[in-house]
């Protein structure tokens, strides 16, 4: 079975700290991609980023920034110098293969508060 | 603007009441989806869509139903309305059905109320 778990339920920062979101995901897929979405208070889902399981080369787009560890299946997202705007629910949705094609699978969510 | 565009925006109605949900995917888009986002169950798979056919069911229920129509639009129905389908309810949409390495754009909600 397929398992993904963002531990963080809720994470507080204030402005310009750097922070990471973990997620780990559980599966016996050697090839998948995992999405993280960004979900403000307004409420729409926004496509963040994007990795796959089989380049553990860490990427940097702006002031994010994103890992993964293939020995523990651990997909984390960083933003660097946090801004109050930052504040949302982020949630990270693989999306795997076989009869899973065309639909994610969304952790729990981690609610980031930056305070100004 | 993820391009999806899904209406109405709010909807409050009551227990036992029928309605429908409605979704444009992005333009070129063939394949639609739905979820359901609500407190306790977080965000759920309920429905696939490719270019009219049915191509994968998560969890809905079976007072739910849902079409996608041949200029690609799609309705989610909701009949016997309960109090805990109370939710708010997400249309997307990608270029395939087997679409692993895009992402899935998604519209800004329905956020039904049952009362």
């Amino acid at each position: 079975a397929q398992k993904v778990t963002q531990a963080q339920t809720e994470i507080s920062v204030v402005e310009k700290e750097d922070v990471t979101l973990d997620c780990v995901y559980e599966t016996r897929d050697t090839t998948y991609y995992l999405f993280w979405y960004k979900q403000p208070p307004s409420g729409e889902l926004v496509f963040l980023i994007r990795r796959n399981s089989f380049d553990e080369q860490n990427e940097i787009s702006g002031r994010y920034s994103w890992n993964f560890q293939k020995s523990t299946s651990s997909f984390n997202f960083t933003i660097t110098a946090s801004q109050v705007v930052d504040s949302a629910v982020y949630f990270c949705a693989p999306h795997a293969g076989g009869t899973s094609y065309g639909k994610l699978t969304f952790g729990q969510g981690t609610i980031l508060t930056v305070h100004p | 603007d993820s391009g999806v565009t899904q209406t109405p925006k709010h909807l409050i109605t009551a227990t036992g009441q029928r309605v429908t949900l409605r979704c444009s995917p992005r333009s070129g888009d063939l394949s639609v989806y739905w979820y359901q986002q609500s407190l306790d169950q977080g965000l759920q798979f309920l429905i696939q869509y490719y270019n009219g056919e049915e191509r994968a069911k998560g969890n809905i229920l079976e007072r739910f139903s849902a079409q996608q129509f041949p200029d690609l639009h799609s309705e989610l129905n909701l009949s016997s309305l309960e109090l805990g389908d109370s939710a708010l309810y997400f249309c997307a949409s990608s270029p395939q059905p087997i679409a692993r390495d895009s992402p899935l754009h998604f519209g800004n909600g329905t956020r039904l109320t049952v009362t």
